[in-house]
């Protein structure tokens, strides 16, 4: 199994609304992240959890909170979020954060992502 | 500052033609650099990944080439296909600091009929 699920694939909210999005991998992969993409750029980082520990928080807003219940789930939690939050949320997974023999990033495989639309 | 920067931003393409995507980056020092498709709305897929020592890398139609000399690199696409309408994003990772991937803007490819 060699895929990144992500639930749910649409969501609209308002901003005072509290929701999750969800990720889960069973590849025994023990790096996992969420990435933000607006339209036509770049996947931006947010959050990196190695061996269910935050690892790499990129100054993300608390309105944005990750949680880790174990090494195969990715949550991100949302509440009272802006209109300019609206974007694809994108949850990757790689075995680690870089190979110990080779010292090179693994390659990170990607979910479908969640669309999200803050109204 | 590390960059990676990919042209042309968009391109158009009739089916059954061949393109060429370019990558050029500034990234230092530089550990590997992949190649990723990314359909619209969807996550991106790894198409092809080389190290430093790699001059070339082949997937089915795609080849990847790298020039790590000039930091250049390109995603030759063979008998395009419809499918192959999608965003080519060039990622480099550096070693020792797998923190952060460094994305480049991608191209817009679209293949017409």
């Amino acid at each position: 199994d060699t895929e990144v699920t992500q639930t749910p694939k649409h969501l609209v909210m308002g901003m005072t609304n509290k929701k999750s999005l969800k990720c889960e991998q069973h590849m025994g992969h023990r790096a996992m992240y969420w990435y933000k993409q607006k339209a036509k750029k770049p996947p931006e980082l947010m959050f990196v959890y190695s061996y269910e520990k935050l690892s790499i928080n990129e100054s993300v807003p608390s309105r944005f909170s990750p949680e880790c219940p174990n090494s195969s789930l990715l949550n991100l939690h949302l509440h009272a979020l802006q209109p300019e939050d609206s974007a694809l949320y994108l949850c990757a997974s790689s075995q680690d954060f870089f190979s110990q023999f080779t010292m090179v990033a693994d390659t990170q495989y990607f979910g479908p992502g969640t669309r999200l639309t803050v109204l | 500052k590390n960059q990676v920067e990919q042209s042309p931003q968009s391109l158009i393409i009739l089916e059954g033609k061949n393109c060429t995507l370019q990558c050029n980056y500034t990234v230092s020092p530089f550990s590997n650099l992949r190649w990723y498709k990314q359909d619209t709305g969807r996550g991106p897929v790894s198409l092809t990944i080389m190290t430093f020592s790699e001059n070339t890398k082949s997937n089915g139609r795609y080849t990847a080439t790298l020039d790590a000399d000039t930091k250049q690199s390109s995603l030759h696409i063979t008998a395009s296909q419809l499918s192959d309408s999608a965003s080519y994003i060039c990622v480099v990772s550096r070693p020792y600091n797998t923190d952060k991937l460094i994305f480049g803007t991608g191209t817009r490819l679209q293949v017409f009929p």
